[in-house]
């Protein structure tokens, strides 16, 4: 089955760790994304990268960071930096390339408690 | 500022009856609109989606209108389920771009 996979599901770390989230898509997509989810937010944009060894900072960047170094990974590390990193964090893709479809395809989610 | 903006915040129907969700937009670039649709804890799913050529389109009990002069477009859910009990999403892309823009999202409840 295609799909997008998050790990873990939830997770637990301590305030001034980093952390890492994992993402990993089997859709032969060319664009990934990264959005945190709050209530009441809606979905605000992270990061997000349209090819491979590319990334572009979307609208909440600060405190996070990412690499792309293979088409169907794309991990999100939450830094010490990031204020307030408890949320639901979701990572998503698009076929995206030339006349790709516009649909997102969204991972299970993982959600994160720092304390 | 918020392009795209979703209304109401949250709604409460009977089963049964009609939910009606509305997006408002400003880009007038915009010419991808999807719905999504999100349960607890789940990731969101694409529910629908209408191109601006189109004034309406159904699928099931799932009906996006669309108006291109007022900048608007609303999801009507007909004869609501309680599985229907969601958040949902309007969405706005433009040409060219596979960035999406996201309203803030609706509860809906739907009681049985």
């Amino acid at each position: 089955d295609g799909g997008i996979t998050q790990s873990p599901k939830y997770l637990f770390r301590k305030e001034g760790q980093n952390v890492t989230l994992s993402c990993e898509q089997n859709l032969n997509h060319d664009a990934m994304y990264w959005y945190r989810q709050d209530p009441g937010q809606g979905l605000r944009l992270i990061y997000y990268s349209q090819i491979v060894n590319d990334f572009q900072k979307g609208d909440i960047a600060e405190g996070y960071s990412v690499s792309r170094e293979k088409k169907e990974s794309f991990p999100l590390t939450v830094t010490s930096a990031q204020k307030n990193p408890t949320a639901f964090y979701l990572c998503a893709s698009t076929e995206g390339g030339v006349r790709g479809s516009y649909e997102q395809y969204f991972g299970p989610g993982t959600r994160l408690t720092v304390t | 500022q918020q392009q795209v903006k979703q209304s109401p915040q949250s709604l409460i129907v009977q089963k049964g009856g009609i939910s009606i969700i509305n997006c408002a937009y400003e880009n007038t670039a915009f010419d991808y609109f999807p719905w999504y649709q999100q349960f607890p804890g789940k990731g969101p799913a694409l529910l629908i989606a209408i191109r601006p050529d189109v004034s309406e389109k159904k699928e099931g009990r799932f009906t996006i209108s669309f108006n291109k002069s007022a900048k608007q477009f609303s999801l009507h859910i007909m004869d609501s389920q309680p599985g229907d009990s969601a958040t949902y999403f309007c969405a706005a892309s433009e040409g060219g771009s596979y960035i999406p823009t996201f309203g803030r999202g609706t509860s809906l409840i739907v009681h049985p």
